[in-house]
């Protein structure tokens, strides 16, 4: 049980383009969702934590309009990186915090590597 | 403030040998801890927590950790290594935040040797 999947798993793309990543509870209902980023052989740094229904809150110096956060169901994040440039090229891991029972676990995704030309 | 710290690095132990890979967090009550596990390319993987209650806890792979209030640690012990072991490990903190926001330490990357 709590399975966190996030796809795609790698992407590539151009600079100036968008990009989206999704972040999905498999098994539970997450009623609040994390982003974060993690540079080469660095700690996790969150971006912005996400609520069902709710805006998100995102951590100070991170850009809300470039890191735009959608958390449209309870089993459902996603993180779309806009108008991306090299300096976004990171590891983005997302995790997620179960409604009741593993109220206080974040389950974690296996990441979403973005490398941006 | 509220922080995690891991003060070691990189660790390389031998196959077979024990393990102890040190965590420190600084808050004013207790907080709830985790340890995770992170292969290379790969998310995060929960090896055991901390909320209250007996302070040895025991995880998964063969992992326990240990809650020592008086030194404000939560040290993570295993009595023999594998090698499928050798991976980052991230000490984690929720103070109690609305949220449930995590704090990490730098992480421990753990070699091993054959």
């Amino acid at each position: 049980g709590a399975v966190v999947s996030q796809h795609p798993s790698r992407v590539i793309c151009k600079s100036g383009t968008s990009v989206k990543i999704e972040c999905r509870s498999l098994d539970f209902q997450a009623t609040t969702m994390f982003w974060y980023r993690q540079f080469p052989k660095q700690s996790l740094m969150l971006m912005a934590t996400s609520n069902e229904g709710s805006k998100a809150t995102y951590e100070q110096g991170v850009e809300k309009d470039k890191f735009l956060i959608n958390h449209a169901s309870l089993t459902l994040s996603t993180l779309t990186v806009t108008s991306a440039h090299p300096e976004d090229s990171s590891f983005y891991i997302c995790s997620a915090r179960a409604l009741a029972g593993r109220a206080d676990t974040q389950y974690f995704g296996p990441g979403t590597r973005l490398t941006v030309l | 403030a509220q922080s995690v710290t891991q003060p070691d690095i990189h660790i390389t132990v031998s196959e077979g040998a024990s393990l102890e890979l040190r965590c420190n967090y600084s808050y004013g009550a207790t907080p709830y801890l985790f340890w995770y596990v992170q292969s290379p390319g790969q998310g995060l993987q929960l090896l055991l927590k901390y909320f209250s209650g007996d302070t040895l806890v025991q995880g998964i792979k063969g992992f326990e950790a240990e809650f020592k209030r008086s030194q404000s640690s939560f040290n993570l012990r295993k009595p023999s290594v594998h090698w499928s072991d050798a991976a980052e490990y991230f000490c984690g903190m929720n103070y109690g935040g609305s949220q449930g926001n995590l704090i990490f330490g730098k992480g421990t990357k753990l070699s091993v040797k054959p």
